[in-house]
């Protein structure tokens, strides 16, 4: 079982450079979301996605954008990388609203934007 | 509007001492809260979540609606649990909000 696969892994971006950070997910969920963590702040919700064609913001969607294309795939686009981009960022999962089952979680991406 | 606090950053005990993470939340409707958990090197993952009443790898968390509290609790820590802890709340958005964590760490 893959589950929830991000790529890639580590990433330095400089500053105006774009991005594509990838999420898939090989479980059928329906519910799609890109969380960022920074240290001692948390996990703060970027976009997420309800199922294929439909995206929503989260609470910190400056400077990001997404699609939903198909069911497995909601990758993450930074246009314009700036310094305050610099965090982990993870994609998740969930068949429903994150009742009973919870997230799946992807092992992060480490991004850094110098 | 939901949130999720997490009063602890750091939160070290002795092996075999019983823990306590704390976890307020504020909402106003009847809330969907779970413990979840990092260790090391691993991803994000569900340790439990209220409407379960389940105890995992001896840890429980209770609901307390009148102090809006869901602490996670475990009699005897274990070095394995060391690991950092997010409470979270599942609300009227069907979004996972999370707290800030408490980095959990177990001295032999």
């Amino acid at each position: 079982n893959a589950g929830v696969t991000q790529t890639p892994k580590f990433r330095i971006l400089k500053i105006g450079q774009s991005m594509t950070l990838q999420c898939t997910q090989d479980m059928n969920h329906n519910y799609m979301y890109w969380y960022r963590q920074d240290p001692g702040m948390g996990l703060k919700l970027i976009y997420y996605s309800v199922g294929a064609g439909i995206t929503d913001k989260g609470e910190v969607p400056n400077g990001y954008n997404v699609s939903r294309s198909t069911t497995e795939d909601f990758p993450l686009r930074l246009e314009l990388a700036a310094p305050s981009q610099t965090s982990v960022y993870f994609c998740a999962s969930s068949y429903s609203t994150g009742t009973l089952e919870g997230y799946t979680f992807g092992s992060g991406t480490r991004l850094t934007v110098v | 509007a939901q949130r999720v606090t997490q009063p602890e950053k750091l939160l070290s005990v002795f092996k075999g001492a019983p823990v306590e993470l704390k976890c307020n939340y504020s909402y106003s409707g009847s809330p969907e809260l779970f413990w979840y958990v990092q260790y090391s090197r691993q991803r994000l993952q569900l340790l439990l979540r209220h409407i379960s009443r389940e105890s995992i790898k001896g840890f429980t968390a209770d609901l307390n609606k009148g102090e809006t509290s869901f602490h996670l609790k475990k009699p005897f820590a274990q070095e394995e649990d060391s690991a950092m802890y997010y409470c979270a709340l599942s609300g009227s958005a069907r979004q996972l909000t999370f707290g800030s964590g408490t980095q959990l760490t177990v001295l032999p």
